[in-house]
Parts: structure tokens; C-alpha cells; sequence
């Protein structure tokens, strides 16, 4: 199993500029999720998401969109993007939401310009 | 709601000696509580979790954590410090929904020769 996979690795964007962060999972998780990470804040929660179909916002949302349209994938989407979303964002996947788990990926190092 | 606090952003201690980071949780319902632990540019990785079995839980590399409802902490403590300890470490509650895990800050683990 390769796990949670993320990419790209590494992002330069400059202020205004879309992109999509792809995460994948290859467990057959229900739950997945995008927190961003920025020094002395710890993790946020962004977007989740309980199935494919279904997401709901966490308590950053602005300025991303999700979907899920399969159980293995879940991107994140920046519509436009701004300096202040220069973070390291991470997707995690697990069985259920809760007591279960979460698996992290590697990450995604974003810096807007 | 849940709110995780992480004493010490920064730790320090010498190898062999005894590592004891703090998290203090708040939790409106019974809680669920990790510990992560993030190497150097890498995604998490979890040490450890209470999910309402026993009050000393065991984890990975020596790690264990004691879940102490009337002081609301759950502490992680390990015996004698190694030097691959050095690492950023999170305390996470959960309060079983889907809005994903609440994170502390970070604790900073510095070893010292």
C-alpha cells in the first residue's frame, strides 16, 4: 500500500493564481481531510469529507473548495490564491471519523507570492 | 467543541533523561486523544491513542501517555530520551464527530548530547 499520497511536494504560486492540490488514498478509507500547517498554530482543519459525495467545511475554509467523487480521491482547489494561504497542507484519510487513526501524507509546501 | 493546550513550545533534555511533554484538552463530550509525532519535513505519524480502554495507553519507541479525567491532561512521557526523539510533537482531541481532530500547537523536542 502506498498509504496517502499528496502532490505536488513543492508550490510557488503568485497572488491570484488557481491551482489543485491531489491527495490520494489506496486503504478503501471512508474519511478523508486537508488541514494546513503553519508554524506555532499546529494543524487546522480545512474540508472533509465522510464519503464520496458528501464534504463539509472545518473551521478554515475560505478560500478552498473540495469534492469527492471517489473514495480514493480528494483534492483540494484554491480559487485564488493569496499570500496568506502560504502553509504546508496535509491530507489524512481514515476508516470512520473519530476514534479511528488518521494517516497523514507528506505534504504540500505552498508559497504564494 | 474541543480545545487542546500544549505546555512549552520548546522542550529540552539530555539523552537518557526523562521526556515529559504536556496537553491539557477540553471537551464538552467523552474524548478520544493522540499523540503525533512529525520528523523534519514529514507528514505525522501517530505515537499513541485513548479511546476510553485503558487510562495508560503504550504507543511507538518507548512512548506511553496516562489519560487523567479530573485534570483533564494526557500527558506522554517516555524514560530515557534518545536522540532520534528530537522531533515536533501534537496532541490531538477528537470528540468522535466528523469535524476531524482538534490539534495543540506543538511541543518542540530538542535532545541534547
Amino acid at each position: 500500500n502506498a498509504g496517502v499520497t499528496q502532490t505536488p511536494k513543492f508550490q510557488v504560486l503568485k497572488t491570484g493564481q488557481s491551482m489543485t492540490l491531489q491527495c490520494a488514498q489506496d486503504m478503501n478509507h471512508e474519511y478523508m481531510s486537508w488541514y494546513r500547517q503553519d508554524p506555532g498554530m499546529g494543524l487546522r482543519l480545512i474540508h472533509y469529507s465522510v464519503g464520496a459525495g458528501i464534504t463539509d467545511q472545518g473551521e478554515v475554509p475560505n478560500g478552498y473548495n473540495v469534492s469527492r467523487s471517489t473514495t480514493e480521491d480528494f483534492p483540494l482547489r484554491l480559487l485564488s490564491a493569496a499570500p496568506s494561504q502560504t502553509s504546508v497542507y496535509f491530507c489524512a484519510s481514515s476508516y470512520s471519523q473519530g476514534v479511528n487513526e488518521q494517516y497523514f501524507g507528506p505534504g504540500t509546501r505552498l508559497t504564494v507570492t | 467543541a474541543q480545545s487542546v493546550t500544549q505546555l512549552g513550545s520548546h522542550v529540552s533534555v539530555s539523552e537518557g533523561a526523562l521526556v515529559l511533554l504536556r496537553c491539557n484538552y477540553s471537551s464538552s463530550v467523552p474524548p478520544y486523544l493522540f499523540w503525533y509525532v512529525q520528523y523534519p519535513n514529514q507528514g505525522l505519524q501517530l505515537l499513541l491513542k485513548y479511546t476510553s480502554a485503558a487510562t495508560l495507553v503504550k504507543g511507538i519507541n518507548g512512548f506511553e501517555a496516562e489519560f487523567k479525567k479530573s485534570e483533564t491532561s494526557f500527558h506522554l512521557t517516555k524514560p530515557s530520551a534518545h536522540m532520534s526523539d528530537a522531533a515536533e510533537y501534537f496532541c490531538a482531541v477528537s470528540g468522535g464527530g466528523a469535524d476531524g481532530l482538534t490539534f495543540g500547537k506543538g511541543t518542540h523536542l530538542i535532545i541534547q548530547p
